[in-house]
């Protein structure tokens, strides 16, 4: 199994400002995805991350608006910027260990005001 | 395209009672994985169960069993003797075999009663 573990678990921020939000798994991975749920919405993805390579974004959202990093094989960031009151959501790591396993972190929940 | 259905948006079950939650899937992948979620008030999302398209027994795990009927496409999460604590939003999900990009349904919002 995989123990992800992300910061902040909540946040409450200003419009117009840009959050950083941080993955951490305790074991190697290829790929980390990073999901948003809006509220009482189900998990849509936003980009896959890859080691080494830029993110890979769904249709629907731009780098520009969420940046993520990802410097090694335990770790990755998103960053919601420029932030407005639509982007009040849970935010949700996840890594796939194999086909029939994929674990979520606990959840990054943000409200912008 | 891929897509899950989850017609139900909210459930009511009598504790110790047993629970079916419905699940359909289209999907023109011919090696799929299907998973049942669970999410608490908190937001974390918890795995519960997991059926390749190839395996030939349902799946179960404690008291979650899945009913995999694959000419329907139906892949519905059965909880036996439910417990106050199962009271939370329920979320089926598919994967193509290797794909590793997982899509979700609606959601079913089961509420356990004493």
């Amino acid at each position: 199994s995989a123990v992800i573990s992300q910061k902040p678990s909540r946040d409450i921020c200003q419009r117009g400002t840009s959050l950083t939000i941080q993955c951490q798994v305790d074991s190697q991975v290829t790929m980390m995805f990073w999901y948003r749920q809006q509220p009482g919405q189900s998990l849509t993805l936003i980009a896959t991350a890859n080691q080494g390579s830029e993110a890979t974004y769904e249709s629907g959202f731009v780098i520009d608006k969420f940046p993520i990093s990802r410097p090694n094989l335990t770790f990755s960031t998103l960053t919601v910027s420029n932030m407005s009151p639509e982007d009040s959501s849970i935010y949700l790591c996840s890594t796939q260990l194999s086909t029939d396993t994929q674990y979520f972190g606990p959840g990054t929940r943000l409200t912008v005001l | 395209a891929q897509k899950i259905t989850q017609t139900q948006p909210g459930m009511f079950v009598q504790e110790k009672e047993a629970v079916t939650l419905d699940c359909t899937y289209d999907t023109s992948d011919q090696s799929y994985g299907l998973f049942w979620y669970k999410q608490p008030s908190s937001g974390e999302m918890i795995f519960l169960i997991y059926q390749g398209s190839y395996d030939e027994q349902n799946a179960t795990e404690g008291r979650y069993s899945l009913n995999f009927q694959k000419a329907r496409k139906s892949a519905n999460l059965v909880i036996s003797a439910s417990q106050l604590g199962d009271s939370a939003m329920y979320f089926c999900a598919m994967s193509p075999t290797g794909g590793f990009k997982t899509i979700f349904g609606a959601g079913t919002r089961l509420f356990v009663k004493a």
